[in-house]
């Protein structure tokens, strides 16, 4: 079945710096989402990519669908602590099944 | 504009027993879907209704897990016998409308079920 990794499972970011998440898959999506998840919260969803190639930008964060629609990464500029929580990808492959990553950890140094 | 609400928050129970827990949608989402949600992991649909009817429950352990949506609006997910293994947070989900790529999934606070 359609496996959805993601890495680092774990980011430790000074505040200011700048960081990347990847997420991929081991099938081509029709489409991947993005959803933040903080301490003891839901995921909220952030955004959704189609197109291959595709990139949106909210804010300090970029996001990136690559071409073979196979992978996509998120790029956070000048981290805040506002930033802290787990970041999970999450793709559909035709089966109209939303399938999650593990998700990114990230936590901010003051 | 009301989230999805679940109940109850927290729920401890021993192996063995049973537990249900309880969702309603944000008014007028046709899809509904439970997640079980591992610590450190990302969230696994179980079960994903469209309305009344189910459309995946591909990964529904049915011998112990049921799940309903009564009427297409609130849904219950029931477990019988519960495991340790069942030990996780369960997400709620809805969305506006079936299968669209541009519709966005809105979660629920979830249940934090611990089984000793």
């Amino acid at each position: 079945g359609q496996q959805v990794m993601q890495i680092p499972q774990y980011q430790h970011v000074q505040e200011g710096e700048d960081f990347t998440t990847y997420c991929n898959s081991s099938t081509t999506l029709s489409n991947i989402q993005w959803y933040k998840q903080r301490p003891g919260g839901h995921p909220v969803f952030l955004i959704q990519l189609v197109k291959s190639g595709e990139v949106k930008k909210q804010k300090r964060l970029t996001f990136q669908f690559g071409e073979a629609k196979k992978n996509s990464s998120l790029h956070i500029t000048a981290t805040q602590t506002t930033d802290v929580g787990t970041y999970f990808c999450a793709g559909w492959a035709g089966d109209y099944k939303l399938s999650f990553g593990a998700g990114t950890t990230v936590t901010v140094r003051a | 504009e009301a989230g999805v609400a679940q109940s109850p928050r927290y729920k401890i129970i021993e192996k063995r027993q049973s537990v249900a827990f309880w969702c309603n949608p944000i008014s007028g989402h046709a899809t509904l879907y439970w997640y079980q949600q591992i610590l450190g992991q990302g969230p696994k649909l179980l079960i994903q209704f469209q309305n009344n009817g189910v459309v995946d429950d591909s990964q529904l352990p049915k011998d112990r897990f049921s799940a309903e949506r009564l009427k297409g609006v609130d849904s219950t997910l029931k477990i019988q016998p519960a495991k340790l293994e069942d030990s996780a947070v369960y997400l709620c989900a809805s969305s506006q409308r079936y299968s669209s790529l541009s519709d966005t999934q809105y979660f629920g606070p979830g249940t934090r079920l611990t089984v000793l």
